[in-house]
């Protein structure tokens, strides 16, 4: 079973450039969730996508948006980044049947992480 | 952004000693979680408490769900080395399963274990 991979592990962008980050879900996962975490913090959610459509949004500006492909796999995008952008990004998989529960209720399944870095 | 409150930020214990941290919230939540997080990776899963009241054992971890909904504690036994890391709880607000991806964290706790 493949888990949660993430790309690139660490990236280093000015600001007001754009960022992509991607995410593979776990094998068997249709749900993908995004979160910040940012120095000696909590992770925060950013949003959560479920049949390639956003279900869900954390207090985070439309700057950040993202996608779901087909294959479930996602992508975050933030657009004109800040210094307060600098944070490790992580994605967290799960599954949803078609009746809309969980499997595994719960078991979010994160991978290790985008570290990025806004100078 | 809302996050729960976690205690203690640290603690520096030595090899073998209980561990206790707990979590609060001014909201309820409908489920309660409890991650760890080793440097350079994502969170793992350590136990989940979906009922109020509810006391659950995973090997030497023990987690409790507070009766008002509004807290949880974790408690390790007889820690060893390879318990430290960040420990962080999280509650989920919603019940449906599409708000399952939707957790709020705390801040979390740093273990330290001295051998």
């Amino acid at each position: 079973e493949t888990g949660v991979t993430q790309s690139p592990t660490h990236l280093i962008k000015t600001r007001g450039q754009q960022v992509t980050l991607r995410c593979s879900s776990q094998s068997g996962h249709n749900t993908v969730s995004w979160y910040q975490q940012a120095l000696g913090q909590g992770p925060q959610f950013i949003f959560q996508y479920y049949r390639e459509e956003e279900n869900g949004r954390g207090n985070f500006p439309p700057r950040f948006s993202g996608l779901q492909f087909p294959n479930y796999s996602s992508e975050l995008n933030v657009n004109a980044l800040e210094l307060d952008d600098s944070a490790l990004y992580l994605c967290a998989s799960s599954h949803i049947t078609g009746t809309g529960t969980l499997s595994g209720a719960n078991v979010l399944t994160f991978g290790a992480g985008s570290r990025l870095t806004v100078l | 952004g809302q996050q729960l409150n976690q205690s203690p930020q640290s603690m520096f214990i030595q090899e073998g000693e209980d561990v206790s941290m707990n979590c609060t919230s001014s909201s309820i939540f409908n489920t309660w979680l409890w991650y760890k997080q080793d440097p350079g990776e994502g969170p793992v899963l350590l136990i989940a408490l979906y009922k109020a009241g509810e006391l659950t054992s995973n090997g030497r971890l023990t987690a409790q769900f507070g009766i008002t909904r509004k807290d949880s504690f974790l408690n390790i036994s007889a820690s060893i080395p390879s318990d430290v890391g960040i420990y962080f709880c999280a509650g989920q607000l919603g019940a449906g399963g599409t708000s399952y991806g939707k957790l709020t964290f705390g801040q979390g706790t740093i273990l330290t274990v001295h051998p």
